[in-house]
């Protein structure tokens, strides 16, 4: 059964910095992985989707990779922004599934 | 144009009542989910439809039955509600399975 795991739980970093979210995942027979953003009381909205044969993605100041043998994700951003405050959610399909498993989340803060 | 909807976002119910969320893509997807997500925020699949028919099923009660009618439409009925499922539900959708999923706003149900 696929477990992943996000650590830290939560980060409160300075504007401007740049910080790594990391994820990890128990069987590395994935198809993608998904970065998401959750504001509070709302939906999730899509990051980056990084297939299975890629290492990574970027979109604007994000960037995710993908180890899958190792059953690791990186998401980095950079220049954070207090608008980037927002719980971060790491999900993977695994092989033979269409369904996400999710990660608890890292909770970022980024004070001005 | 939104590109996954639920209706409604909140629903305040008491216990034992029967309650319907609706969620509605215009993505031209043909595969839909149901996942819920907790009071300590985890997110978990429930259902998965594609093309109409129910894919996975993840040992959720027989009191939650889905209805998909069409691809663009994927329903989720309660039975006899219980203080328990006080939730956020989100729908999702994807192309093909195991695509990028885009989640609806959520439907915070609350049971008293």
């Amino acid at each position: 059964k696929q477990e992943v795991t996000q650590i830290p739980a939560a980060l409160s970093v300075p504007e401007g910095e740049n910080l790594v979210l990391n994820c990890s995942f128990t069987d590395s027979a994935i198809y993608n992985l998904q970065w998401f953003r959750q504001d509070p009381g709302k939906g999730l909205t899509s990051l980056l989707l990084i297939q299975s044969s890629q290492r990574e993605q970027t979109s604007g100041r994000l960037n995710a990779s993908l180890d899958k043998s190792s059953g690791r994700s990186t998401l980095y951003i950079a220049a954070s922004q207090p608008g980037d405050s927002a719980t971060y959610l790491c999900a993977v399909t695994s092989s033979g599934y269409s369904t996400l498993t999710f990660g608890k989340g890292t909770m970022l803060l980024v004070s001005p | 144009d939104t590109a996954v909807s639920q209706t409604p976002k909140y629903l305040v119910t008491q216990m034992g009542n029967d309650k319907s969320i609706k969620c509605e893509q215009n993505l031209g997807h043909d595969t839909m989910y149901w996942y819920k997500q907790d009071s300590k925020k985890f997110l978990k699949i429930m259902f998965s439809y594609n093309n109409k028919e129910l894919i996975i099923n993840e040992t959720v009660p027989n009191r939650f039955s889905p209805k998909s009618p069409d691809k663009a439409h994927l329903n989720l009925h309660i039975n006899s509600l219980e203080l328990g499922d006080s939730a956020v539900y989100f729908c999702a959708s994807s192309l093909q399975g195991a695509g990028e999923q885009y989640f609806g706003p959520g439907t915070r149900l609350t049971v008293t």
